[in-house]
């Protein structure tokens, strides 16, 4: 059974800091999504990594696939406080669409 | 483009009566899924239907739940009968094939008291 965890599941952190979300699952797969999702709100689509180290980048924000690791990262830069929210990463298991989420990391920024 | 539209936004009701929730995916998606979130559970995928058939229901808890894809344009997810436990955020969600990412709906919040 493909298992997917995000840590850490809670991070409050200083506008201007450098923080990095991990997302660790458990079986091979070289799909990975991030989502975002603001209190009591819809998930928006950040990022779609397709392939063994992949990087994206959207403003203070950068996500990268090693799928060998198993793992994805989710890095913040000279955090901001409109970055708050909850992030979520999926994975695609066995091409089946069917998407197997993390508990998410729930980001708050301070100013 | 409009987005997944989904009705209504809240929805109360009392334990035993019918709730009907339902979609409009974004024209040209094929793929349609129905998720649950809960502070408990997280993330739930309940069905999913690709061109309008139903792929994989085995999130559906239990037979009070059904969903129904009548057309390419509107789904429906039907609880009857409700139940406190059904209390949740239900999100529908669309894509235009498998790797690409979901488009969610607002959600509807449902209260069954």
């Amino acid at each position: 059974e493909l298992k997917v965890e995000q840590n850490p599941l809670f991070l409050s952190m200083q506008e201007g800091k450098n923080y990095t979300i991990y997302c660790n699952y458990s079986t091979t797969s070289d799909r990975l999504y991030w989502y975002r999702q603001d209190p009591g709100k819809s998930l928006e689509s950040l990022f779609v990594l397709l392939s063994n180290g992949a990087v994206k980048q959207e403003g203070r924000l950068m996500a990268s696939l090693d799928t060998k690791a198993r793992l994805s990262t989710l890095h913040i830069t000279a955090a901001v406080h409109d970055l708050s929210a909850t992030y979520f990463c999926a994975v695609d298991e066995d091409s089946n669409y069917q998407l197997i989420w993390g508990a998410g990391t729930k980001l708050i920024i301070k100013p | 483009d409009a987005g997944v539209i989904q009705s209504p936004r809240h929805e109360v009701t009392e334990m035993g009566q019918e709730v009907t929730l339902r979609c409009k995916p974004i024209s040209g998606h094929d793929y349609l899924f129905w998720y649950r979130q809960t502070m408990m559970r997280g993330l739930e995928l309940l069905i999913y239907f690709n061109n309008n058939v139903p792929i994989d229901d085995s999130g559906m808890p239990e037979d009070r739940f059904s969903a129904k894809m009548p057309n390419a344009s509107f789904s429906t997810l039907k609880i009857q009968p409700s139940e406190p436990r059904d209390s949740a955020v239900y999100f529908c969600a669309s894509s235009r094939q498998g790797l690409s990412p979901l488009h969610f709906g607002n959600g509807t919040r449902l209260t069954v008291t």
